[in-house]
Protein backbone atom coordinates (compact mmCIF):
# COMPACT_ATOMS: atom_id res chain seq x y z
CA UNK A 1 0.00 0.00 0.00
CA UNK A 2 1.27 3.13 -0.95
CA UNK A 3 1.65 5.46 2.13
CA UNK A 4 3.83 8.99 3.23
CA UNK A 5 4.99 8.83 7.02
CA UNK A 6 6.51 12.06 8.84
CA UNK A 7 8.30 12.53 11.55
CA UNK A 8 8.43 13.77 14.37
CA UNK A 9 4.77 13.90 14.58
CA UNK A 10 5.21 17.41 16.54
CA UNK A 11 8.14 19.42 17.12
CA UNK A 12 9.17 22.41 19.60
CA UNK A 13 12.04 24.57 19.15
CA UNK A 14 13.62 28.48 20.03
CA UNK A 15 13.23 30.99 17.79
CA UNK A 16 16.70 31.13 15.84
CA UNK A 17 17.24 27.30 15.86
CA UNK A 18 17.49 25.00 13.03
CA UNK A 19 15.30 22.08 12.39
CA UNK A 20 14.47 19.05 10.38
CA UNK A 21 11.59 17.41 9.74
CA UNK A 22 11.46 13.69 7.64
CA UNK A 23 9.27 12.25 5.20
CA UNK A 24 9.82 8.30 4.45
CA UNK A 25 7.30 7.01 1.58
CA UNK A 26 6.77 3.73 -0.47
CA UNK A 27 4.77 5.26 -2.84
CA UNK A 28 5.60 3.74 -6.20
CA UNK A 29 5.91 4.67 -9.13
CA UNK A 30 7.33 7.78 -8.03
CA UNK A 31 6.80 11.45 -9.58
CA UNK A 32 7.44 14.24 -7.53
CA UNK A 33 7.64 15.08 -3.62
CA UNK A 34 5.97 18.37 -2.38
CA UNK A 35 5.72 19.98 0.58
CA UNK A 36 3.54 22.15 1.83
CA UNK A 37 3.07 24.60 4.64
CA UNK A 38 -0.37 24.92 6.78
CA UNK A 39 -1.39 27.52 9.01
CA UNK A 40 -3.51 27.00 11.44
CA UNK A 41 -7.56 27.21 10.08
CA UNK A 42 -5.94 27.55 6.40
CA UNK A 43 -5.27 26.39 3.80
CA UNK A 44 -1.87 24.92 2.74
CA UNK A 45 0.81 26.33 0.45
CA UNK A 46 3.52 24.94 -1.36
CA UNK A 47 6.73 25.04 -0.56
CA UNK A 48 8.98 22.98 -2.93
CA UNK A 49 8.12 20.45 -5.45
CA UNK A 50 11.01 17.90 -6.20
CA UNK A 51 10.97 15.18 -9.22
CA UNK A 52 13.40 12.31 -9.37
CA UNK A 53 16.37 14.08 -10.67
CA UNK A 54 16.29 16.66 -7.51
CA UNK A 55 18.68 15.99 -5.18
CA UNK A 56 18.13 19.78 -3.31
CA UNK A 57 16.25 22.71 -3.61
CA UNK A 58 15.66 25.66 -1.66
CA UNK A 59 12.93 28.29 -0.70
CA UNK A 60 14.06 30.90 1.18
CA UNK A 61 15.19 29.57 4.51
CA UNK A 62 13.61 26.25 3.44
CA UNK A 63 15.79 23.80 1.97
CA UNK A 64 14.37 20.02 1.14
CA UNK A 65 16.23 17.24 -0.11
CA UNK A 66 15.18 14.15 -1.96
CA UNK A 67 16.75 10.66 -2.03
CA UNK A 68 14.91 8.67 -3.97
CA UNK A 69 17.10 5.59 -3.66
CA UNK A 70 15.85 5.26 -0.35
CA UNK A 71 12.27 7.05 -0.72
CA UNK A 72 13.23 9.59 2.31
CA UNK A 73 12.95 13.37 2.22
CA UNK A 74 13.46 16.27 4.79
CA UNK A 75 12.70 19.68 4.97
CA UNK A 76 14.79 21.65 6.68
CA UNK A 77 14.45 25.36 8.32
CA UNK A 78 17.52 27.29 8.82
CA UNK A 79 17.21 30.22 11.35
CA UNK A 80 13.60 29.54 12.42
CA UNK A 81 10.85 32.44 13.08
CA UNK A 82 7.75 32.79 14.73
CA UNK A 83 5.63 32.74 11.59
CA UNK A 84 7.43 29.37 11.12
CA UNK A 85 4.86 27.56 13.49
CA UNK A 86 2.64 25.52 11.32
CA UNK A 87 2.00 22.05 9.64
CA UNK A 88 4.34 21.10 7.17
CA UNK A 89 2.86 18.31 5.30
CA UNK A 90 5.00 16.02 2.54
CA UNK A 91 2.83 14.58 -0.14
CA UNK A 92 4.38 12.31 -3.01
CA UNK A 93 2.41 11.68 -6.49
CA UNK A 94 2.09 8.11 -7.86
CA UNK A 95 3.05 8.84 -11.45
CA UNK A 96 0.05 10.74 -12.98
CA UNK A 97 -2.27 8.62 -10.54
CA UNK A 98 -3.01 10.30 -6.64
CA UNK A 99 -1.15 12.15 -4.51
CA UNK A 100 -0.34 10.64 -1.21
CA UNK A 101 -0.48 13.13 1.71
CA UNK A 102 1.35 12.58 4.87
CA UNK A 103 -0.37 13.37 8.60
CA UNK A 104 2.24 16.35 8.57
CA UNK A 105 4.66 17.27 11.65
CA UNK A 106 2.85 20.23 13.78
CA UNK A 107 5.91 22.40 14.42
CA UNK A 108 6.08 25.22 17.08
CA UNK A 109 8.55 28.42 17.52
CA UNK A 110 8.75 29.84 20.50
CA UNK A 111 10.61 32.77 21.70
CA UNK B 1 -4.90 39.10 -7.65
CA UNK B 2 -5.85 35.50 -8.34
CA UNK B 3 -6.52 33.13 -6.05
CA UNK B 4 -9.21 30.52 -4.90
CA UNK B 5 -12.43 31.39 -2.61
CA UNK B 6 -14.06 29.19 -0.28
CA UNK B 7 -17.30 29.77 1.48
CA UNK B 8 -18.63 30.30 4.29
CA UNK B 9 -15.63 30.11 6.41
CA UNK B 10 -17.38 28.65 9.22
CA UNK B 11 -21.09 26.47 8.97
CA UNK B 12 -22.78 24.70 11.14
CA UNK B 13 -25.61 22.06 10.18
CA UNK B 14 -28.09 20.06 12.16
CA UNK B 15 -28.35 16.57 11.57
CA UNK B 16 -30.45 15.93 8.41
CA UNK B 17 -29.62 18.85 6.27
CA UNK B 18 -27.70 19.42 2.99
CA UNK B 19 -25.32 22.16 3.08
CA UNK B 20 -23.00 23.40 -0.47
CA UNK B 21 -19.93 24.74 0.13
CA UNK B 22 -19.00 27.07 -2.49
CA UNK B 23 -15.34 27.24 -4.57
CA UNK B 24 -14.63 29.91 -6.70
CA UNK B 25 -11.24 30.06 -8.92
CA UNK B 26 -9.80 32.66 -11.13
CA UNK B 27 -6.98 31.08 -11.99
CA UNK B 28 -8.32 29.63 -15.56
CA UNK B 29 -7.04 26.32 -13.69
CA UNK B 30 -8.37 23.48 -16.00
CA UNK B 31 -8.89 21.08 -12.82
CA UNK B 32 -10.45 21.57 -9.14
CA UNK B 33 -10.17 19.62 -6.23
CA UNK B 34 -12.61 19.13 -3.05
CA UNK B 35 -10.26 17.22 0.26
CA UNK B 36 -11.11 16.45 3.58
CA UNK B 37 -8.74 17.28 6.37
CA UNK B 38 -9.76 15.68 9.82
CA UNK B 39 -7.11 16.26 13.01
CA UNK B 40 -4.19 13.55 12.57
CA UNK B 41 -5.44 12.39 9.30
CA UNK B 42 -3.88 13.10 5.96
CA UNK B 43 -5.67 15.56 3.29
CA UNK B 44 -8.04 12.91 1.67
CA UNK B 45 -9.66 13.13 -1.49
CA UNK B 46 -13.33 13.47 -2.21
CA UNK B 47 -13.81 14.70 -5.61
CA UNK B 48 -11.92 15.76 -8.71
CA UNK B 49 -12.85 17.01 -12.17
CA UNK B 50 -10.85 17.94 -14.79
CA UNK B 51 -13.04 19.47 -16.87
CA UNK B 52 -16.45 21.62 -17.33
CA UNK B 53 -19.44 19.22 -16.99
CA UNK B 54 -17.25 16.13 -15.97
CA UNK B 55 -16.29 14.78 -12.25
CA UNK B 56 -14.40 11.75 -10.93
CA UNK B 57 -15.27 10.30 -7.57
CA UNK B 58 -11.75 10.44 -5.14
CA UNK B 59 -11.53 8.20 -2.13
CA UNK B 60 -14.33 8.72 0.25
CA UNK B 61 -17.31 10.24 -2.39
CA UNK B 62 -19.53 8.53 -0.29
CA UNK B 63 -22.40 10.90 1.39
CA UNK B 64 -21.09 14.12 -1.24
CA UNK B 65 -22.24 15.37 -4.81
CA UNK B 66 -20.69 18.00 -6.60
CA UNK B 67 -21.38 19.88 -9.70
CA UNK B 68 -18.97 21.61 -12.08
CA UNK B 69 -20.83 23.73 -14.55
CA UNK B 70 -18.72 26.85 -15.14
CA UNK B 71 -14.87 26.50 -15.18
CA UNK B 72 -14.78 28.78 -12.28
CA UNK B 73 -16.99 27.02 -10.01
CA UNK B 74 -16.52 23.72 -7.84
CA UNK B 75 -19.68 23.42 -5.39
CA UNK B 76 -19.18 20.63 -3.14
CA UNK B 77 -23.03 19.37 -1.56
CA UNK B 78 -22.57 17.71 1.90
CA UNK B 79 -25.67 15.29 2.23
CA UNK B 80 -27.45 13.73 4.78
CA UNK B 81 -25.90 10.60 3.90
CA UNK B 82 -22.82 11.93 5.07
CA UNK B 83 -22.33 10.18 8.75
CA UNK B 84 -19.49 11.71 10.09
CA UNK B 85 -19.26 15.30 8.12
CA UNK B 86 -18.06 17.53 10.82
CA UNK B 87 -14.63 18.75 9.15
CA UNK B 88 -12.19 21.35 7.56
CA UNK B 89 -12.77 21.22 3.86
CA UNK B 90 -10.13 22.02 1.73
CA UNK B 91 -10.57 22.99 -2.66
CA UNK B 92 -8.03 23.48 -4.68
CA UNK B 93 -7.08 24.18 -8.33
CA UNK B 94 -4.27 22.85 -10.78
CA UNK B 95 -3.28 24.05 -13.93
CA UNK B 96 -3.87 20.52 -15.37
CA UNK B 97 -5.22 17.29 -13.90
CA UNK B 98 -1.85 15.01 -14.02
CA UNK B 99 -0.96 14.54 -10.78
CA UNK B 100 2.65 14.98 -11.95
CA UNK B 101 5.10 18.11 -11.79
CA UNK B 102 2.62 19.88 -13.71
CA UNK B 103 -0.27 19.98 -11.46
CA UNK B 104 0.67 21.89 -8.40
CA UNK B 105 -1.78 22.04 -6.06
CA UNK B 106 -3.46 25.89 -5.04
CA UNK B 107 -5.54 25.66 -1.93
CA UNK B 108 -7.75 27.70 -0.81
CA UNK B 109 -8.51 28.57 2.68
CA UNK B 110 -11.07 26.01 3.76
CA UNK B 111 -14.28 25.96 5.35
CA UNK B 112 -15.13 24.47 8.28
CA UNK B 113 -18.11 22.71 8.87
CA UNK B 114 -19.54 21.44 11.81
CA UNK B 115 -23.04 19.49 12.44
CA UNK B 116 -24.56 19.60 15.71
Amino acid sequence: KNQVEQSPQSLIILEGKNCTLQCNYTVSPFSNLRWYKQDTGRGPVSLTIMTFSENTKSNGRYTATLDADTKQSSLHITASQLSDSASYICVVSEAGTALIFGKGTTLSVSS
Amino acid sequence: DGGITQSPKYLFRKEGQNVTLSCEQNLNHDAMYWYRQDPGQGLRLIYYSQIVNDFQKGDIAEGYSVSREKKESFPLTVTSAQKNPTAFYLCASSIRTSFDLAGELFFGEGSRLTVL
